[in-house]
């Protein structure tokens, strides 16, 4: 079974721009989660989604905003981006825990953002 | 607060040497305890997970992990690092009913002497 897939790999982008960024789950999948990685700050978490819903937001500007579709797929866009929004974006995606007990978590191998 | 403890920021260990990764956890419910590892430039891989019952835990590459609710700790270990096990080591909680989201530490970066 194909992993997750996220889109671009890598991206430069200029202060004042917006970016989208797309991940695939794997299939069957139907959660999606985002988060932030950054060497200052972690991983962070950005927001889920589940049946095209948003269920669930971390602590993050409305800059940062995000969508599912009826194929689970999923895009996170920001707008105006900043310097600081450089960092490593990772989507990952599971099965709903009333299949497994609890979201396990699969990760893509990330967007690497760069805002100059 | 929710939080994640991992308080050794760099390991170093030779090759063959056995290996103990720490991790503390404050988690309001049931915790859902996960590690994960990362090399450099690629995305993050489930090594194990505990959700409940016997707790020690095995997962794939050797690894292994012991949850103590008495010490809110899910240490991770191997009895045997090959060079291949260099990486970033991250512990995570949560994930349970409907909160769709992981809770991660700052992470513990593994290097191997040879």
């Amino acid at each position: 079974k194909a992993g997750v897939t996220q889109t671009p790999r890598y991206l430069i982008k200029t202060r004042g721009q917006q970016v989208t960024l797309s991940c695939s789950p794997i299939s069957g999948h139907r959660s999606v989660s985002w988060y932030q990685q950054t060497p200052g700050q972690g991983l962070q978490f950005l927001f889920e989604y589940f049946s095209e819903t948003q269920r669930n937001k971390g602590n993050f500007p409305g800059r940062f905003s995000g969508r599912q579709f009826s194929n689970s797929r999923s895009e996170m866009n920001v707008s105006t981006l900043e310097l600081g929004d450089s960092a490593l974006y990772l989507c990952a995606s599971s099965l709903h825990p009333s299949e497994t007990g609890a979201y396990e978590q699969y990760f893509g191998p990330g967007t690497r953002l760069t805002v100059t | 607060a929710q939080s994640v403890t991992q308080p050794d920021i760099h390991i170093t260990v030779s090759e063959g040497a056995s290996l103990e990764l720490r991790c503390n956890y404050s988690y309001g419910a049931t915790p859902y305890l996960f590690w994960y590892v990362q090399s450099p430039g690629q995305g993050l891989q489930l090594l194990l997970k505990y959700f409940s019952g016997d707790t020690l835990v095995q997962g794939i590459k050797g690894f292994e992990a012991e949850f103590k609710r008495s010490q809110s700790s899910f240490n991770l270990r191997k009895p045997s690092v090959h060079w291949s096990d260099a990486a970033e080591y991250f512990c995570a909680v949560g994930g349970g009913g409907s909160q769709g989201n992981l809770i991660f530490g700052k992470g513990t970066k593994l290097s191997v002497k040879p």
